[in-house]
């Protein structure tokens, strides 16, 4: 079992839609969940971070973590052209390293 | 936030030489590490950069084959040894700034060996 796995792009949502981006994680004691966006060609940047169950929200983004179930997730609201991306999901492991996950390559299309 | 510049952003290189990439930040932070990033994976971590003393690898990579050095809190260079085609990836330096945000990253350095 890989330590980190998100759900196996691409995914293709139209504009305006909602993208649902989803990971599980294999380390138990991992406290802090990251999710970056890395557009082709450039380097990753943060983009939601999410230290207890429940929802985070920030502006279109909303992170759900689910520590019990080793879940987090990522859903963009009003989905745009410009989220098209690949997103990757980056718990914190024990030793307080990010293991990053494969990614997910979102395209929205308009 | 923190900016970081490395360089180069790009080389082609013949295999069995050596490149030294540099990541430059412009404040002091604690933590920097480097990454890689094979084509069309994610990234993995190649090893802590610790400054005034060793950096620490990850399982699969070793000392001899990317040495690091970190001389002060702004500055590391990451360098490919005796490269090889399969070394070909872009390597990212990163920085934590503090642990509610979490590792900025560099624009990276795409590497080619032929």
């Amino acid at each position: 079992q890989k330590e980190v796995e998100q759900n196996s792009g691409p995914l293709s949502v139209p504009e305006g839609a909602i993208a649902s981006l989803n990971c599980t994680y294999s380390d138990r004691v991992s406290q802090s969940f990251f999710w970056y966006r890395q557009y082709s060609g450039k380097s990753p940047e943060l983009i939601m971070s999410i230290y207890s169950n429940g929802d985070k929200e920030d502006g279109r983004f909303t992170a759900q973590l689910n520590k019990a179930s080793q879940y987090v997730s990522l859903l963009i609201r009003d989905s745009q052209p410009s989220d098209s991306a690949t997103y990757l999901c980056a718990p914190a492991n024990q030793g307080g390293k990010l293991i990053f996950g494969q990614g997910t390559e979102l395209s929205v299309k308009p | 936030s923190a900016v970081i510049s490395q360089k180069p952003s790009r080389d082609i290189c013949q295999r069995g030489t050596s490149l030294t990439i540099q990541c430059q930040v412009d404040s002091q932070v604690t933590m920097m590490f480097w990454y890689r990033q094979q084509p069309g994976q994610s990234l993995t971590l190649i090893a802590t950069a610790n400054q005034g003393s060793e950096a620490t690898y990850e399982s699969g990579f070793v000392i001899d084959k990317f040495p690091i050095s970190r001389p002060n809190l702004t500055f590391s260079t990451l360098t490919v040894s005796n490269m090889s085609p399969e070394d070909s990836s872009i390597y990212l330096c990163s920085v934590e700034v503090d642990r509610e945000i979490r590792a900025f990253f560099g624009q990276g350095t795409r590497l080619t060996v032929v």
